[in-house]
């Protein structure tokens, strides 16, 4: 079946690093991948996304692009600030379907 | 637009007794999703509703769960009788009908639920 696998944490960096997180899938067709962001004490959000193989989603700072010839999506950030300290989940959207394949997460913590 | 609502954001009970977690979607979402998080088990999809009708519960852990959508505004989640291992936190999140081919996930503030 579907799935996703991203790198465990917690990743902690200094303030104005660089950022990746890996992500790899498993998906059957041509799903639609996403990363999620969840700040403490909240749900998830949408960070960015990415419908079809090589496109790029980027908002905030963060990109990632659709490898659909090494299914990965990989989340960067060239300068990470404290307040990008949440918890990062990679997920996918089933091709034709509603449900929502998400990774187990990866913390982040950015030293000031 | 208010967003995904749940209530109550906090609710604390004794083992044993019938906890209601409520959601109210995105008006136009057609899609419902009830997910529970905890730190050992992650995030976990219970059940998904469309068009108000439940389409996979897999995931509800037990009968002691169940979950309803009477109208396209409102959804519940029960759990009757509760147990200490059903604390986590509960969200409800809601999906567009169409949003470009793609189906990103709206989520509420989520439910803390402390069963003691």
């Amino acid at each position: 079946g579907n799935s996703v696998t991203q790198m465990e944490g917690p990743v902690t960096l200094s303030e104005e690093a660089f950022l990746t997180i890996n992500c790899t899938y498993t998906a059957t067709g041509y799903p639609s991948l996403f990363w999620y962001v969840q700040y403490p004490g909240e749900g998830l959000q949408l960070l960015l996304k990415a419908t079809k193989a090589d496109d790029k989603g980027s908002n905030k700072g963060f990109e990632a692009t659709y490898r659909k010839e090494t299914t990965s999506f990989h989340l960067e950030k060239g300068s990470v600030q404290v307040s990008d300290s949440a918890v990062y989940f990679c997920a996918l959207s089933e091709t034709g379907g509603f449900k929502t394949i998400f990774g187990a997460g990866t913390r982040l913590f950015v030293k000031a | 637009d208010a967003g995904v609502i749940q209530s109550p954001r906090h609710e604390v009970t004794e083992m044993g007794q019938e906890v209601t977690l409520r959601c109210k979607p995105i008006s136009g979402h057609n899609s419902l999703f009830w997910y529970r998080q905890t730190m050992m088990r992650g995030l976990e999809l219970l059940i998904y509703f469309n068009n108000n009708v439940p389409i996979d519960d897999s995931g509800m852990p037990e009968d002691r769960f169940s979950a309803k959508m009477p109208n396209a505004s409102f959804s519940t989640l029960k759990i009757q009788p509760s147990e200490p291992r059903d604390s986590a936190v509960y969200f409800c999140a809601s999906t567009p009908s169409t949003s470009g081919g793609s189906y990103e996930q709206y989520f509420g503030p989520g439910t803390r639920l402390t069963v003691t």
